[in-house]
């Protein structure tokens, strides 16, 4: 699975928290992508980034925030969680042929 | 801004019966790729298909590219309850790089299988 780790797996907080999830690849990767997955509307782009400190938003960008200060790590950051912020969260990374390889997930509960 | 639309949304079967899902865009497609999903698991990638009319084979798995590349099919014959899941199709810009490059998924089929 292209050696990529995410972390926390799971995670409950409470609205109006910050919370940051890491992704972490071993394979230098330079495409990095985060992700979340809802009921009825499939995999949705967050953030991506194409190198170390260069990021840029995706579909769903609102709330949320990345940094990439190397190329092995990618945070996730929601400044202030909110309950519309409950979510599965997949980080990814874009192989030679463009291909995706995802992580295993982090499943996040806002109450 | 470029879609990929996925039908069926849920397809139940009996072991052993076919299964198909479409994947149609309005747009001229650069190429299509699918990935499975397992119940609580993340997508795995399965295979890339990038000329026209391209047709490739994993098994009991058939993949078909549309002559115009505005359409794509997944094909499992003879389903077995190892296939249950839901399978995603996406799509990168016609242009590959930075964001071209990022992909658009459709909302996938979620396949169920009855033993």
């Amino acid at each position: 699975d292209a050696g990529i780790t995410q972390s926390p797996r799971h995670k409950v907080t409470e609205t109006g928290t910050p919370v940051t999830l890491r992704c972490h690849q071993t394979e230098n990767h330079r495409y990095m992508y985060w992700y979340r997955q809802d009921p009825g509307h499939g995999l949705r782009l967050i953030h991506y980034s194409y190198g170390v400190k260069d990021t840029d938003k995706g579909e769903v960008s609102d709330g949320y925030s990345v940094s990439r200060s190397k190329t092995e790590d990618f945070l996730l950051t929601l400044e202030s969680a909110t309950s519309s912020q409950t979510s599965v969260y997949f980080c990814a990374i874009r192989a030679s042929s463009y291909e995706q390889y995802f992580g295993p997930g982090t499943r996040l509960t806002v109450t | 801004g470029q879609q990929v639309m996925q039908i069926p949304q849920y397809q139940h079967v009996q072991e052993g019966e076919d299964f198909t899902t479409y994947c149609n865009s309005s747009t001229t497609l650069s190429n299509i790729q699918w990935y499975k999903q397992r119940p609580g698991g993340h997508p795995v990638f399965l295979i890339q298909l990038v000329k026209s009319g391209e047709v490739k084979k994993q098994k009991r798995l058939t993949f078909q590219f549309g002559e115009a590349k505005k359409n794509s099919s997944l094909h499992i014959t003879a389903t077995q309850t190892t296939d249950v899941g839901t399978y995603f199709c996406a799509s990168a810009g016609l242009n590959y790089g930075g964001s071209q490059g990022n992909l658009i998924f459709g909302k996938g089929t979620k396949l169920s299988v009855k033993p």
